[in-house]
């Protein structure tokens, strides 16, 4: 079955520490996304990549970094700058805006939590 | 850029009552409207969209409205279930090339269905 994939499915992270989110699909998506969660919030748009070797910020970028070098992945690093990580991450894909097949795929998400 | 305010974030409803959620949106540019539902721990999941050339669509007890002059849509869940317990999100885009297909995310709703 076509899906994503995020790994892991909790993390721990100890200050000063920067860490890797790994998000995988195989649904041959062009577009890929982050989004960050907090208890009772919405979702908050952290990078997206409409094709690889490109990406943006979208509303909460700083202390993320991300890539895309192939299409099927594009991790998230979290790094130390990142002053409040705590939080549920989720990554999603979505086909071309001209495709017949709309809304996005989510992943199962990260629990991510600073010890 | 896009804003998608949602109302109400809390909603409780007895067994077999109705659930409305409403939305309304900043950006005149925006044509597709979809709606996620999430439960515990869990990714959202699409649940019904709509485009700005549709006014309703309905899947099973679910319909989805749409009012372009005054910019909201709204959820309607009939016959409701304690299996529809989840929070329920709204989102909008504009589904061109140039934007890809960025959603911007309401806040949610949180619904309980009181059996």
């Amino acid at each position: 079955d076509g899906g994503i994939t995020q790994s892991p499915k909790y993390l721990f992270r100890k200050e000063g520490q920067n860490v890797t989110l790994s998000c995988e699909q195989n649904l041959n998506h062009d577009a890929m996304y982050w989004y960050r969660q907090d208890p009772g919030q919405g979702l908050r748009l952290i990078y997206y990549s409409q094709i690889v070797n490109d990406f943006q910020k979208g509303d909460i970028a700083e202390g993320y970094s991300v890539s895309r070098e192939k299409k099927e992945s594009f991790p998230l690093t979290v790094t130390s700058a990142q002053k409040n990580p705590t939080a549920f991450y989720l990554c999603a894909s979505s086909p071309p805006p001209d495709s017949m097949v709309y809304g996005y795929t989510f992943g199962s998400g990260t629990r991510l939590t600073v010890v | 850029g896009e804003n998608v305010e949602q109302h109400p974030s809390t909603l409780s409803v007895q067994e077999g009552d109705s659930a409305v959620i409403k939305c309304t949106y900043s950006d005149s540019a925006s044509n597709y409207f979809p709606w996620y539902k999430q439960e515990l721990g869990k990714g959202p999941q699409l649940i019904i969209d709509i485009r700005s050339n549709v006014g309703e669509k309905k899947d099973q007890r679910i319909a989805v409205t749409l009012n372009k002059t005054a910019k909201h849509f709204s959820l309607h869940i009939t016959e409701t279930q304690p299996e529809d317990s989840a929070v329920y999100f709204c989102a909008a885009s504009k589904r061109i090339k140039a934007a890809g297909n960025k959603l911007t995310f309401g806040g949610g709703t949180r619904v309980l269905v009181k059996p």
